[in-house]
């Protein structure tokens, strides 16, 4: 079957670095998108990773390892409006998204 | 680029009545649309897949005679939901792929549907 896992909960500080890691199991693997969705909102492309590595995007960062069906997205100088869900999402082979639960991440002062 | 919008952002209807929602593509063609639903708390659950020109593909559970999927154009894509009821309250959030990118999809900003 097709599976994500990743922390359903993550508590950081405002200026901090905090990873959100995920593994996966997919029939089939054509990329990974990582998504930010604030509550009540549609989610917005963060990040897509289809060779293992580190992509960097100003303050966001994602990894993939293919091998290890794992990706992680590293957030750096948090800032309060960074309070959302991050949804993993892998593309299978039927380039469908398949979708977790995602994890809440909550910024402190 | 590659912005989706959905009509109505919120809506609230009796039960029994029926509810068209539309997607449509801004400044791209999709030929395939994605219509999905996400309950509080819960992840994104894909309802159907929808190519220009052709009957959508539902997945298992979702009834089709009662979620009618129309994707006529390259832009746009409808969602009807018909002889509503209260669990059928919701957030519908459709997404839009490129032609000519078979990857990335492209949300819309959701539309809330309230049932009473």
């Amino acid at each position: 079957g097709q599976n994500i896992d990743q922390p359903t909960e993550m508590t950081a500080t405002e200026g901090a670095i905090v990873q959100i890691n995920c593994t996966y199991q997919t029939s089939g693997f054509n990329g990974l998108f990582w998504y930010q969705q604030h509550a009540g909102e549609a989610p917005t492309f963060l990040s897509y990773n289809v060779l293992d590595g580190l992509e960097e995007k100003g303050r966001f960062s994602s990894f993939l390892s293919r091998s290890k069906g794992y990706s992680y997205l590293l957030l750096k100088e948090l800032q309060m409006k960074d309070s959302a869900s991050y949804l993993c999402a892998p593309l299978d082979s039927n380039y469908q998204l398949i979708w977790g639960a995602g994890t809440k991440l909550i910024i402190k002062p | 680029g590659a912005v989706v919008s959905q009509h109505p952002s919120w809506v609230i209807c009796k039960s029994g009545t029926s509810v068209k929602i539309e997607c449509r593509s801004l400044d791209f063609q999709a030929t395939t649309m994605f219509w999905y639903r996400q309950f509080p708390k819960q992840s994104l659950m894909l309802m159907a897949t929808s190519n220009e020109g052709s009957k959508a593909t539902y997945e298992q559970g979702v009834e089709k005679d009662k979620f009618l999927i129309n994707h006529a154009s390259l832009t746009l894509s409808t969602l009807t939901v018909t002889s509503a009821h209260p669990e059928d309250s919701s957030f519908y959030i459709c997404s839009a792929r490129e032609s000519l990118d078979y990857n990335e999809q492209f949300f819309g900003p959701g539309t809330r549907l309230t049932v009473l």
